[in-house]
């Protein structure tokens, strides 16, 4: 398996322009998560689906992020509008139940928002 | 509010030697502990969950511990080599909020 697969790897954009985060995850995964890693608060969990449903959306910061998956290969996090602020490396990652503690991390989308 | 210490400053270790990493937690009763290493322009990878009722566990040159009433886990790298060298996070589970990480230790492995 090629592990989690995360596009794109690096993202500048200008404050105020709508960011697509995607990630797909490994196959037959349950689980599905996004985080964020920044030197000041290390990594955070935004959300988590179980079976394409999200489960717990009480880490996205505001409303300017959403996120969602269509399908079980597929996932995306949308900024609009984006903010300095936002700068970040995002992270997906995926696990099976039964196994849901145990995640595998994709390589993360380095995010600057000038 | 929960919080979870890593030793912020890098731990520089001679090769050969083990290193021996502390994760510190207060306000939270985990069912289970993580450990992940992280290498840089990469995602963590898993290496080792050890469960509330586990002292220990071990892996290959990887030990970890985890003691509940100090609320503390140690993690060791006997034998240490420099393609250790890397941030290893920890991570506590089995709460509310899911997965919580520690921000890391940089280990520096020196040949």
């Amino acid at each position: 398996d090629a592990g989690v697969i995360q596009s794109p790897r690096h993202e500048v954009t200008e404050m105020g322009q709508e960011v697509t985060l995607r990630c797909k995850p490994i196959s037959g995964h349950d689980y599905l998560f996004w985080y964020r890693q920044t030197m000041m608060r290390g990594l955070e969990l935004l959300i988590y689906f179980n079976n394409n449903v999200p489960i717990d959306d009480s880490g996205m910061p505001e409303d300017r992020f959403s996120a969602k998956m269509p399908n079980a290969s597929f996932s995306t996090l949308k900024i609009q509008p984006s903010e300095p602020r936002d700068s970040a490396v995002y992270f997906c990652a995926s696990s099976l139940r039964g196994e849901w503690e145990k995640l595998f991390f994709g390589s993360g989308t380095q995010l600057s928002v000038l | 509010s929960q919080k979870i210490e890593q030793n912020s400053e890098a731990l520089n270790i001679q090769e050969g030697k083990t290193a021996t990493l502390t994760c510190n937690y207060t306000n939270y009763s985990p069912a289970y502990l993580q450990w992940y290493r992280q290498d840089p322009g990469r995602g963590p990878v898993f290496l080792l969950l050890i469960r509330e009722n586990e002292k220990e566990k071990r892996k290959e040159r990887l030990k970890v511990t985890f003691d509940t009433t100090l609320k503390q886990s140690l993690f060791h790298i006997t034998a240490s080599q420099p393609a250790d060298s890397a941030t290893y996070l920890c991570a506590l589970g089995g709460g509310a909020d899911g997965l919580t990480f520690g921000k890391g230790t940089h280990l520096i492995i020196q040949p």
